[in-house]
Protein backbone atom coordinates (compact mmCIF):
# COMPACT_ATOMS: atom_id res chain seq x y z
CA UNK A 1 0.00 0.00 0.00
CA UNK A 2 1.26 3.07 -0.90
CA UNK A 3 2.13 5.89 1.98
CA UNK A 4 -0.03 8.56 0.36
CA UNK A 5 -2.93 7.49 -2.32
CA UNK A 6 -4.85 10.46 -4.27
CA UNK A 7 -7.81 9.90 -6.60
CA UNK A 8 -6.26 11.16 -9.41
CA UNK A 9 -9.30 12.42 -10.82
CA UNK A 10 -9.86 14.44 -13.07
CA UNK A 11 -12.87 15.52 -10.89
CA UNK A 12 -14.97 17.63 -13.08
CA UNK A 13 -17.53 19.76 -11.99
CA UNK A 14 -19.63 22.84 -13.18
CA UNK A 15 -19.60 26.58 -11.62
CA UNK A 16 -21.35 26.37 -8.26
CA UNK A 17 -20.94 22.81 -7.39
CA UNK A 18 -19.74 21.21 -4.11
CA UNK A 19 -16.85 19.04 -4.79
CA UNK A 20 -14.74 17.22 -2.21
CA UNK A 21 -11.33 14.82 -2.05
CA UNK A 22 -10.25 12.79 -0.22
CA UNK A 23 -6.50 11.24 0.81
CA UNK A 24 -5.56 8.32 2.73
CA UNK A 25 -2.18 7.55 4.29
CA UNK A 26 -1.00 4.36 5.99
CA UNK A 27 0.71 5.50 9.15
CA UNK A 28 -1.55 5.49 12.03
CA UNK A 29 1.26 7.75 13.45
CA UNK A 30 1.16 10.60 11.15
CA UNK A 31 1.11 14.17 12.66
CA UNK A 32 0.98 17.02 10.57
CA UNK A 33 -1.17 17.01 7.49
CA UNK A 34 -1.23 19.58 4.59
CA UNK A 35 -3.26 20.47 1.49
CA UNK A 36 -1.25 22.40 -1.44
CA UNK A 37 -2.62 23.61 -4.50
CA UNK A 38 -0.69 23.23 -7.59
CA UNK A 39 -1.35 25.43 -11.01
CA UNK A 40 -0.42 24.23 -13.98
CA UNK A 41 3.35 24.00 -14.49
CA UNK A 42 3.79 26.44 -11.23
CA UNK A 43 5.25 25.55 -8.24
CA UNK A 44 2.84 23.73 -5.59
CA UNK A 45 1.55 26.47 -2.65
CA UNK A 46 -0.20 25.76 0.41
CA UNK A 47 -3.93 26.12 0.42
CA UNK A 48 -4.80 24.57 4.13
CA UNK A 49 -2.90 23.01 7.17
CA UNK A 50 -5.90 19.99 8.29
CA UNK A 51 -5.68 20.07 12.11
CA UNK A 52 -7.33 17.53 14.41
CA UNK A 53 -10.69 19.61 14.89
CA UNK A 54 -11.17 20.20 11.50
CA UNK A 55 -10.50 23.82 9.77
CA UNK A 56 -12.45 25.95 7.38
CA UNK A 57 -11.15 28.99 4.91
CA UNK A 58 -13.78 30.79 3.18
CA UNK A 59 -15.17 27.76 0.49
CA UNK A 60 -13.06 25.64 1.54
CA UNK A 61 -12.81 23.16 4.91
CA UNK A 62 -10.31 20.28 6.03
CA UNK A 63 -10.76 17.46 7.62
CA UNK A 64 -9.25 14.63 9.62
CA UNK A 65 -10.44 11.26 10.24
CA UNK A 66 -7.44 9.64 12.14
CA UNK A 67 -9.69 6.25 12.87
CA UNK A 68 -9.95 5.91 9.03
CA UNK A 69 -6.28 7.76 8.16
CA UNK A 70 -7.43 9.95 5.72
CA UNK A 71 -7.71 13.76 5.15
CA UNK A 72 -10.34 15.30 3.24
CA UNK A 73 -11.15 18.91 1.28
CA UNK A 74 -14.44 20.18 0.28
CA UNK A 75 -14.81 23.26 -2.10
CA UNK A 76 -18.17 24.88 -1.64
CA UNK A 77 -19.51 26.90 -4.37
CA UNK A 78 -16.73 25.90 -7.05
CA UNK A 79 -15.08 28.62 -9.46
CA UNK A 80 -13.54 28.58 -12.48
CA UNK A 81 -10.50 29.29 -10.68
CA UNK A 82 -10.58 26.74 -8.22
CA UNK A 83 -9.64 24.41 -11.49
CA UNK A 84 -6.19 22.76 -10.55
CA UNK A 85 -4.01 19.82 -9.08
CA UNK A 86 -4.86 19.55 -5.21
CA UNK A 87 -1.76 17.67 -3.41
CA UNK A 88 -2.09 16.44 -0.12
CA UNK A 89 0.74 16.00 2.29
CA UNK A 90 1.72 13.99 5.47
CA UNK A 91 4.50 14.75 7.98
CA UNK A 92 5.29 10.77 9.79
CA UNK A 93 5.89 11.33 13.45
CA UNK A 94 9.19 12.47 14.31
CA UNK A 95 9.95 13.49 10.99
CA UNK A 96 9.92 17.02 9.04
CA UNK A 97 9.60 15.15 5.70
CA UNK A 98 6.26 15.54 3.97
CA UNK A 99 5.38 12.38 1.85
CA UNK A 100 3.00 13.83 -0.88
CA UNK A 101 0.27 12.28 -2.89
CA UNK A 102 0.21 12.35 -6.44
CA UNK A 103 -2.24 15.13 -6.51
CA UNK A 104 -6.31 15.10 -7.62
CA UNK A 105 -7.11 17.93 -10.71
CA UNK A 106 -10.08 19.40 -10.44
CA UNK A 107 -11.72 21.29 -13.20
CA UNK A 108 -14.43 23.44 -12.90
CA UNK A 109 -16.50 24.26 -15.77
CA UNK A 110 -18.84 27.48 -16.70
CA UNK B 1 8.91 40.55 0.38
CA UNK B 2 10.13 37.04 2.07
CA UNK B 3 10.59 34.20 -0.28
CA UNK B 4 12.06 31.76 -2.18
CA UNK B 5 13.59 32.06 -5.85
CA UNK B 6 14.80 29.82 -8.43
CA UNK B 7 17.18 30.13 -11.49
CA UNK B 8 17.26 29.64 -14.17
CA UNK B 9 13.56 29.27 -14.98
CA UNK B 10 14.50 26.85 -17.77
CA UNK B 11 17.96 25.42 -18.56
CA UNK B 12 18.97 23.29 -21.50
CA UNK B 13 21.63 20.60 -20.94
CA UNK B 14 23.97 18.95 -23.60
CA UNK B 15 25.12 15.32 -23.49
CA UNK B 16 27.79 14.87 -20.29
CA UNK B 17 27.19 18.25 -19.24
CA UNK B 18 27.18 19.24 -15.39
CA UNK B 19 24.12 21.73 -14.91
CA UNK B 20 23.72 23.53 -11.22
CA UNK B 21 20.39 24.98 -10.20
CA UNK B 22 20.46 27.87 -7.91
CA UNK B 23 17.74 27.82 -5.02
CA UNK B 24 17.92 30.70 -2.19
CA UNK B 25 15.25 31.27 0.28
CA UNK B 26 14.91 34.41 3.11
CA UNK B 27 12.54 33.08 5.20
CA UNK B 28 15.35 32.07 7.35
CA UNK B 29 14.12 28.90 7.53
CA UNK B 30 16.47 25.83 8.40
CA UNK B 31 15.38 23.15 6.27
CA UNK B 32 15.62 23.09 1.97
CA UNK B 33 14.77 20.24 0.04
CA UNK B 34 15.19 19.83 -3.90
CA UNK B 35 12.32 17.56 -5.87
CA UNK B 36 11.82 16.39 -9.12
CA UNK B 37 8.57 16.54 -10.83
CA UNK B 38 7.62 14.96 -14.22
CA UNK B 39 4.90 15.33 -16.12
CA UNK B 40 1.45 13.44 -14.36
CA UNK B 41 3.89 12.84 -11.39
CA UNK B 42 4.06 13.37 -7.63
CA UNK B 43 6.84 15.16 -6.25
CA UNK B 44 10.32 13.23 -5.17
CA UNK B 45 12.28 13.81 -2.65
CA UNK B 46 16.16 14.38 -4.40
CA UNK B 47 18.20 15.91 -1.19
CA UNK B 48 17.19 17.68 1.72
CA UNK B 49 19.11 19.20 4.54
CA UNK B 50 18.40 20.21 8.17
CA UNK B 51 21.31 22.90 8.83
CA UNK B 52 24.20 24.36 7.20
CA UNK B 53 26.96 22.58 6.03
CA UNK B 54 24.88 18.78 6.13
CA UNK B 55 22.58 16.94 4.06
CA UNK B 56 20.85 13.99 3.41
CA UNK B 57 19.91 12.02 0.19
CA UNK B 58 15.98 11.43 -0.61
CA UNK B 59 14.71 8.77 -2.78
CA UNK B 60 16.50 9.28 -6.02
CA UNK B 61 19.67 11.21 -5.26
CA UNK B 62 21.54 9.38 -7.91
CA UNK B 63 23.18 11.56 -10.46
CA UNK B 64 22.59 14.61 -8.73
CA UNK B 65 24.44 16.84 -5.81
CA UNK B 66 24.08 19.77 -3.71
CA UNK B 67 26.21 21.53 -1.03
CA UNK B 68 24.62 24.00 2.07
CA UNK B 69 27.36 26.27 2.32
CA UNK B 70 24.95 29.25 3.42
CA UNK B 71 21.42 28.93 5.47
CA UNK B 72 19.76 30.76 2.68
CA UNK B 73 21.63 29.00 -0.49
CA UNK B 74 20.72 25.26 -1.64
CA UNK B 75 21.93 24.59 -5.13
CA UNK B 76 21.69 21.23 -7.05
CA UNK B 77 23.88 19.96 -9.31
CA UNK B 78 22.75 17.60 -12.03
CA UNK B 79 25.73 15.65 -13.17
CA UNK B 80 26.06 14.02 -16.57
CA UNK B 81 25.35 10.62 -14.46
CA UNK B 82 21.89 11.75 -14.59
CA UNK B 83 20.26 9.97 -17.35
CA UNK B 84 16.94 11.08 -17.72
CA UNK B 85 17.28 14.70 -16.39
CA UNK B 86 14.55 16.43 -17.94
CA UNK B 87 11.50 16.94 -15.24
CA UNK B 88 10.57 20.29 -13.35
CA UNK B 89 12.82 20.74 -10.48
CA UNK B 90 11.33 22.18 -7.36
CA UNK B 91 13.05 23.54 -4.76
CA UNK B 92 11.44 24.25 -0.89
CA UNK B 93 12.56 25.36 2.48
CA UNK B 94 10.26 25.01 6.19
CA UNK B 95 10.88 25.98 9.23
CA UNK B 96 10.51 22.92 11.86
CA UNK B 97 7.40 20.45 11.43
CA UNK B 98 5.45 23.21 9.48
CA UNK B 99 4.32 23.15 5.95
CA UNK B 100 6.62 23.73 2.98
CA UNK B 101 7.20 26.85 1.15
CA UNK B 102 8.28 26.27 -2.71
CA UNK B 103 10.03 28.21 -5.69
CA UNK B 104 8.53 29.38 -9.25
CA UNK B 105 10.89 25.66 -10.43
CA UNK B 106 13.16 25.27 -13.14
CA UNK B 107 12.51 23.00 -16.30
CA UNK B 108 15.68 21.34 -17.22
CA UNK B 109 15.62 19.95 -20.83
CA UNK B 110 17.94 17.89 -22.97
CA UNK B 111 19.56 18.76 -26.00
Amino acid sequence: RKEVEQDPGPFNVPEGATVAFNCTYSNSASQSFFWYRQDCRKEPKLLMSVYSSGNEDGRFTAQLNRASQYISLLIRDSKLSDSATYLCAVNNPGSYIPTFGRGTSLIVHP
Amino acid sequence: DGGITQSPKYLFRKEGQNVTLSCEQNLNHDAMYWYRQDPGQGLRLIYYSQIVNDFQKGDIAEGYSVSREKKESFPLTVTSAQKNPTAFYLCASSKGLGSQYFGPGTRLLVL
